[in-house]
């Protein structure tokens, strides 16, 4: 049964960069089939996509972000991590990494959404 | 502001039926399919409904998706107190290198 466990600060400073790291078991993220992205939500609102990346480093960034956020791949110890950079209070949010399952053929992307998510967790920003 | 508009709150009582709506433009609902989940209090999303109207393995089928144009459905036949949770819709969208949009999400409660 594939597993996601999201690891990291709870607590980042303003104007500093925010690492987290997904581990992944029961599955390798070398898959052909998946993409593996992270979504975040603020506390009391809704789900927003960050970004979503492929084993061989194709990538896909919610254009809002993308300036800040870097998504990286390490197939040896079947982990991908998150870095936002620049972070401000309104980055505060409980951040979720996930089983992301975009199809790109030939030019045509097909999303199915997130089918595995991990349990999440608190990333607050403050001094 | 969210790019798929979502009503924020919705409710029924044990049995009944409900839908919750999501609306978007031709470039995502009106050109690529629509994503459901379900979030229960304190819970990590669970994907709901794929594919505009099909059920991962486990959902029942109590819950269902529909697509029309640039709206989309999520019906919920037969309720239950434990279907009170926050839900989201969610698809790719072809602007900018493409991306994926959620709707704000609708609370329902179970009355």
């Amino acid at each position: 049964q594939l597993q996601l466990q999201e690891s990291g600060p709870g607590l980042v400073k303003p104007s500093e960069t925010l690492s987290l790291t997904c581990t992944v078991s029961g599955g390798s993220i070398s898959s052909s089939d998946y993409y593996w992205g992270w979504v975040r939500q603020p506390p009391g609102k809704g789900l927003e996509w960050i970004g979503s990346m492929y084993y061989s480093g194709g990538a896909y960034y919610n254009p809002s972000l993308k300036s800040r956020v870097t998504i990286s791949m390490d197939p040896s110890k079947n982990q991908f991590s998150l870095k936002l950079s620049s972070v401000t209070a309104a980055d505060t949010a409980v951040y979720y990494c996930g089983r992301d399952t975009i199809m790109v053929r030939r030019v045509i992307i097909y999303y199915d959404g997130m089918d595995v998510w991990g349990q999440g967790t608190t990333v607050t920003v403050s001094s | 502001q969210s790019v798929l508009t979502q009503p924020p709150s919705a409710s029924g009582t044990p049995g009944q039926r409900v839908t919750i709506s999501c609306s978007g433009s031709r470039s995502n609902i009106g050109t690529n399919t629509i994503n459901w989940y379900q979030q229960l209090p304190g819970t990590a999303p669970k994907l709901l409904i794929y594919s505009d109207n099909q059920r991962p393995s486990g959902v029942p089928d109590r819950f269902s998706g529909s697509k029309s144009g640039t709206s989309a459905s999520l019906a919920i036949s037969g309720l239950q107190f434990e279907d009170e949770a926050d839900y989201y819709c969610a698809a790719w969208d072809d602007s900018v290198n493409g991306y994926v949009v959620f709707g704000g999400g609708t609370k329902l409660t179970v009355l």
